[in-house]
């Protein structure tokens, strides 16, 4: 079936560093792909997002690139803070359908 | 986000009790979705409604049934709670081209 493979599952950085975080999807009709920040006890946030038509995006020290060929996209945060901390999810979805299919999340630390 | 709430935050049941977790939302979309959230696996749709009268099962409806008593109103009940069943539950909303979602804040949920 429909996956979102997301790696690395753990991710650990000293601030002022940069992360990056990948997204494998298996669906070639995914046309949408947007990326959540959950802190601790908190909802998923959107932080950015990507459409198929566009290979990449940025949002001051947020960036996200897609590959739509390998069928991947990748989140890239330049000069991490320590309030960066959280879990990141990446989500695949196709336009005018319901589905968003999720990866398993990342745990970011960013180490002062 | 405060327009999308859910209540109650935190419920403790016991194994075979029936439960209601509600959401509310204030944002005027016409779509509404249950996720449950355990920890290593993201998040997971159990039911989804593009309006009143459209209520469809998403990828771990077993167990569990809605209603969607207005387009603003949608509910997610546990007709006999099990101890797997213990997880965070999210309820969120889109607009009718259904890209973005906006989550509530969550409910606790822990069956004994």
């Amino acid at each position: 079936g429909e996956n979102v493979e997301q790696h690395p599952s753990t991710l650990s950085v000293q601030e002022g560093d940069s992360a990056v975080i990948k997204c494998t999807y298996s669906d070639s009709a995914s046309n949408y792909f947007p990326w959540y920040k959950q802190e601790l006890g908190k909802r998923p946030q959107l932080i950015i997002d990507i459409r198929s038509n566009v290979g990449e995006k940025k949002d001051q020290r947020i960036a996200v690139t897609l590959n739509k060929t390998a069928k991947h996209f990748s989140l890239h945060i330049t000069e991490t803070q320590p309030e960066d901390s959280a879990v990141y999810f990446c989500a695949a979805s196709t336009s005018g359908t319901y589905k968003y299919i999720f990866g398993t999340g990342t745990r970011l630390k960013v180490l002062a | 986000d405060a327009d999308v709430t859910q209540t109650p935050r935190n419920r403790i049941t016991k194994t075979g009790k029936r439960i209601m977790l509600e959401c509310s939302q204030t944002k005027g979309h016409d779509r509404m979705y249950w996720y449950r959230q355990d920890p290593g696996l993201g998040l997971q749709l159990i039911y989804y409604s593009f309006d009143v009268k459209d209520i469809n099962k998403g990828e771990i409806s077993d167990g569990y049934s809605v209603s969607r008593q207005a387009q603003a109103k949608f509910s997610l009940s546990l007709e006999s709670a099990i101890p797997n069943q213990t997880a965070l539950y999210f309820c969120a909303t889109s607009t009718r081209r259904g890209e973005t979602q906006y989550f509530g804040p969550g409910t606790r949920l822990l069956v004994l």
